[in-house]
């Protein structure tokens, strides 16, 4: 099993500015996942965190508008860039073995106003 | 993008009633999970059911997965108020780690 702290829990945050995300898992994990859920909705991957190397984005998100940093195998941000209302959603960081159980921060709240 | 579709998209029981819910999904599989999600928080993994099994119990769940109409189904038996959440199935393919969620069913277990 892991355990995942992802922080901050909820932000509102002003159109036009970023607020980056942390994700930090109790233990050495080699896949680790960003998701989105937008307002009752269910969730959507946003791309998978390499570690060393540069994310691989799902269609429809790209580097500049959600960069994602893997420092180590325990940890990752992501960035929401130029925040527009669009973009309030819960995010959620999620770390899975092969072929086994993913498991998932509690999330985080964004809120663009 | 998402995988599949569930149906219903919400459903609303009496405690002590069963529960069903139908995930639909559109690629070759290796496995497929359920998930709960509370009010929009982290999720929490309820069982998982490998391509070569056909049906799996965990407590008061049994899943079923039928790989040739490539659907599944959740029943939550003697359901109680605390089932009340959103429930997910998410499947993975051979080779990838990544999961993909399916759209989701609401259910509301009325006391």
């Amino acid at each position: 099993s892991a355990v995942i702290s992802q922080k901050p829990s909820r932000d509102i945050c002003q159109r036009g500015t970023s607020l980056t995300i942390q994700c930090q898992v109790d233990s050495q994990v080699t896949m680790m996942f960003w998701y989105r859920q937008q307002p009752g909705q269910s969730l959507t991957l946003i791309a998978t965190a390499n570690q060393g190397s540069e994310a691989t984005y799902e269609s429809g998100f790209v580097i500049d508008k959600f960069p994602i940093s893997r420092p180590n195998l325990t940890f990752s941000t992501l960035t929401v860039s130029n925040m527009s209302p669009e973009d309030s959603s819960i995010y959620l960081c999620s770390v899975r073995q092969l072929n086994t159980e993913a498991f998932f921060g509690q999330g985080t709240r964004l809120t663009v106003v | 993008s998402q995988q599949g579709e569930e149906d219903p998209q919400a459903l609303s029981i009496q405690e002590g009633e069963n529960a069903t819910m139908n995930c639909s999904y559109k690629t070759s599989i290796n496995n497929l999970q359920w998930y709960r999600q509370n009010s929009g928080r982290g999720l929490v993994h309820l069982i998982l059911i490998r391509s070569n099994e056909r049906e799996k119990h965990s407590g008061r769940l049994r899943v079923t997965l039928d790989t040739s109409k490539k659907s599944s189904s959740l029943l939550i038996t003697a359901s109680r108020a605390a089932d009340t959440a959103s429930y997910f199935c998410a499947t993975g393919g051979d080779s990838s780690y990544k999961l993909i969620f399916g759209s989701g069913t609401r259910l509301l277990v009325r006391p």
